[in-house]
């Protein structure tokens, strides 16, 4: 059966240090999303990508970092710069334009420690 | 941008009918979502409108007014399991790019 794979499912971060959450879909979706959640609120988008090569900044970026080289992959990396990582991670793909909206991972909820 | 309001929590008894209400500011529209999203789970597609009117899928409506930037997700026969958090989604108007601003969502519980 297609879907997103996301992983870890529970990461640990200490200060300082960078992260990379893995993104993986065989949906054969050109759109891929990464959301963060926290506690009580809705998912704020973090970056998204249309096409393979690109992918364009959200409305909370700053502190982290992505790639798109295969379709199937929208790794999103946790950098030191992001001052308050700790949330659940959410990443999402679609078909453009979808009908459906967005298919989701079950999600990685990172904390520092 | 998107303004996207919905109340933080709702209750409602088992059997009954629930309506979920979402208003909308947006400085575009491209189609209104609703998704579901249990506790500590990622959120599963509910619904969409792009165009005026209700949308019926089995217990789930979903209705939208683009002139009063309205919506609303109607559940029927509630069940114990519809206890979750239900998101309001407007996609931004850039067919293309797909991307959707979130609601913070409406926490429902269903009592016996």
């Amino acid at each position: 059966d297609g879907g997103i794979t996301q992983s870890p499912k529970y990461l640990f971060r200490k200060e300082g240090q960078n992260v990379t959450l893995s993104c993986e879909q065989n949906l054969n979706h050109d759109a891929m999303y990464w959301y963060r959640q926290d506690p009580g609120q809705g998912l704020r988008l973090i970056y998204y990508s249309q096409i393979v090569n690109d992918f364009q900044k959200g409305d909370i970026a700053e502190g982290y970092s992505v790639s798109r080289e295969k379709k199937e992959s929208f790794p999103l990396t946790v950098t030191s710069a992001q001052k308050n990582p700790t949330a659940f991670y959410l990443c999402a793909s679609s078909s453009t334009p979808s009908l459906a909206g967005y298919t989701f991972g079950s999600g990685t909820r990172l904390t520092v420690v | 941008g998107q303004n996207i309001d919905q109340p933080t929590e709702m209750t409602a008894t088992e059997g009954a009918i629930v309506q979920i209400n979402c208003t909308y500011q947006t400085s575009g529209f491209n189609g209104l979502f609703w998704y579901q999203q249990h506790a500590g789970e990622a959120p599963t597609f509910l619904s969409y409108n792009v165009l005026d009117g209700l949308e019926e899928k089995g217990r789930f409506s979903s209705f939208l007014s683009r002139s009063k930037g309205y919506s609303y997700l109607l559940l029927k026969e509630l069940q114990m399991k519809d206890s979750a958090s239900y998101l309001c989604a407007v996609r931004d108007q850039n067919t293309n790019a797909g991307k959707s601003t979130f609601g913070d969502g409406t926490t429902l519980t269903v009592k016996p």
